[in-house]
């Protein structure tokens, strides 16, 4: 079946401006995960959502940072005032529930100039 | 400490060699346990679960030790092809939160 699709997969943006970056996960996965992973870093946990329930926001670096995800669906990950810092790869991934592994997208390569 | 850690590496080893890498977790509540490698500039790909009596596919042996805290993958006659990051991560079973580690470079030398 479909795996989990991200959009767009590069992004070129100058400093200071909005982007919003979209996540289709896997239809019935409840579980929906954004990351960042800057060149040769391991994976940032940003924010999860998990059904109805709040989402955990703990990692969003900033409040530059938010992110949506309408009922079981697509998530929408958006960052306001783009920094240079910024510039990196923003994972999604899902998963059906707890014990179960996570399926990531190809990502989002965010390039802030 | 960190919760999850690995030795970054790089393991340099020769083609058709055995290598083998741990991860160690701090946490003695966690659940489930999961393999992921990463190649240059992709996405973290599942390569295998770990399951508590130790499991094995193909090429590839992961196995967990809970007394210890340490999950750990063996990798049989290797190829030119495992030349990537692998990435250890732990399942808590309070919450959906994972903890990853950050990765082993793995290099397979012809």
């Amino acid at each position: 079946g479909a795996g989990v699709s991200q959009s767009p997969s590069n992004k070129v943006t100058e400093k200071g401006k909005d982007v919003e970056l979209r996540c289709d996960p896997i239809s019935g996965h409840t579980a929906l995960y954004w990351y960042r992973q800057r060149l040769g870093q391991g994976l940032e946990f940003l924010i999860y959502f998990q059904g109805n329930s709040a989402p955990d926001k703990s990692g969003l670096p900033s409040d530059r940072f938010s992110a949506e995800r309408t009922g079981e669906s697509v998530s929408t990950l958006t960052i306001q005032r783009t920094q240079q810092e910024d510039s990196a790869v923003y994972l999604c991934a899902s998963r059906t529930d707890l014990n179960s592994p996570l399926h990531f997208g190809n990502g989002t390569r965010l390039t802030v100039t | 400490r960190k919760e999850v850690e690995q030795d970054p590496g790089p393991f340099n080893v020769p083609e058709g060699a055995t290598v083998a890498f741990n991860c160690t977790y701090s946490n003695s509540a966690s659940q489930s346990f999961f393999w992921y490698r990463q190649d240059c500039r992709k996405e973290p790909k599942l390569l295998m679960s770990v399951y508590s009596s130790g499991n094995e596919d193909g090429r590839f042996t992961a196995q967990l030790n809970r007394a210890s805290q340490y999950i750990s993958l063996l990798i049989r006659d290797s190829k030119l092809s495992d030349s990537a990051t692998y990435l250890c991560v732990v399942d808590l079973d309070s919450n959906y939160q994972l903890i990853w580690g950050a990765g082993t470079k793995l290099i397979i030398k012809p």
